[in-house]
């Protein structure tokens, strides 16, 4: 069965430090990954995904993740943060053979301190 | 794209009572989704179509609940009997075709209040 998991369920970084946020997963076939964000009371924002090719993919606001096939492992990463990255990150995988539906880790919440 | 609509946004009912929540897909996403999401965890799938067939429903979905795309566009989910464990934000999804793929585009959710 598809799953992920967030180890961490809060991320503190300093403004203009970078920030990492952890994910793996566990897939049968070939996974396709996500990050989506979410601010207070509000619905999920897509950042970015890992299909195939460069194992490093960029996304919105600066925001980048490290596929990494032998570690099962899909990171964002920032090299600079702001305060107004503070929200919710949540990492979600589908794969080629299991159901349509994504499935999410229990997310990580970002705080950066000014 | 004006983007994945819901509504309400937000509802508040007494135990028992039935509510209904809407979702408007991104225009010509033939796949939509409904999730639930409760405090501190992750959403978790409930039931897709893709255009009116329901292709999926999760267990979490229990009798009480229904979800309908009669037309192949807007979505309603329903919840009868409604009890307090129902309380959650409800998020709705879209996404084109059937390509893994493709993004999957939420919506704002709306958030049910059983009391």
């Amino acid at each position: 069965a598809q799953s992920v998991a967030q180890p961490e369920d809060q991320v503190n970084v300093a403004e203009g430090n970078p920030l990492t946020v952890k994910c793996t997963y566990s897939v049968s076939g070939n996974p396709y990954l996500f990050w989506y964000v979410q601010y207070p009371n509000r619905g999920l924002q897509f950042l970015l995904k890992y299909i195939t090719g460069d194992n490093l993919v960029k996304g919105s606001y600066g925001f980048e993740a490290e596929f990494n096939k032998s570690q099962t492992s899909f990171h964002l990463k920032k090299p600079s943060a702001l305060v107004s990255d503070s929200a919710l990150y949540f990492c979600a995988v589908r794969d080629t053979y299991n159901t349509d539906k994504l499935i999410f880790g229990t997310g990580t919440r970002l705080q950066v301190f000014p | 794209d004006t983007g994945v609509s819901q509504d309400p946004r937000h509802k508040i009912t007494k135990r028992g009572q039935n509510v209904t929540f809407r979702c408007d897909p991104i225009s010509e996403h033939n796949r939509l989704y409904w999730y639930r999401q409760t405090l501190g965890q992750g959403p978790e799938f409930l039931t897709y179509f893709q255009n009116e067939a329901q292709l999926e429903k999760s267990r979490l979905l229990s009798d009480r609940f229904s979800a309908e795309r009669p037309k192949g566009s807007f979505s309603t989910l329903e919840i009868q009997r409604t009890e307090q464990g129902d309380s959650a934000m409800y998020l709705c999804a879209s996404s084109v075709g059937a390509d893994r793929r493709n993004t999957i585009y939420f919506g704002e959710g709306s958030w049910l209040t059983v009391v």
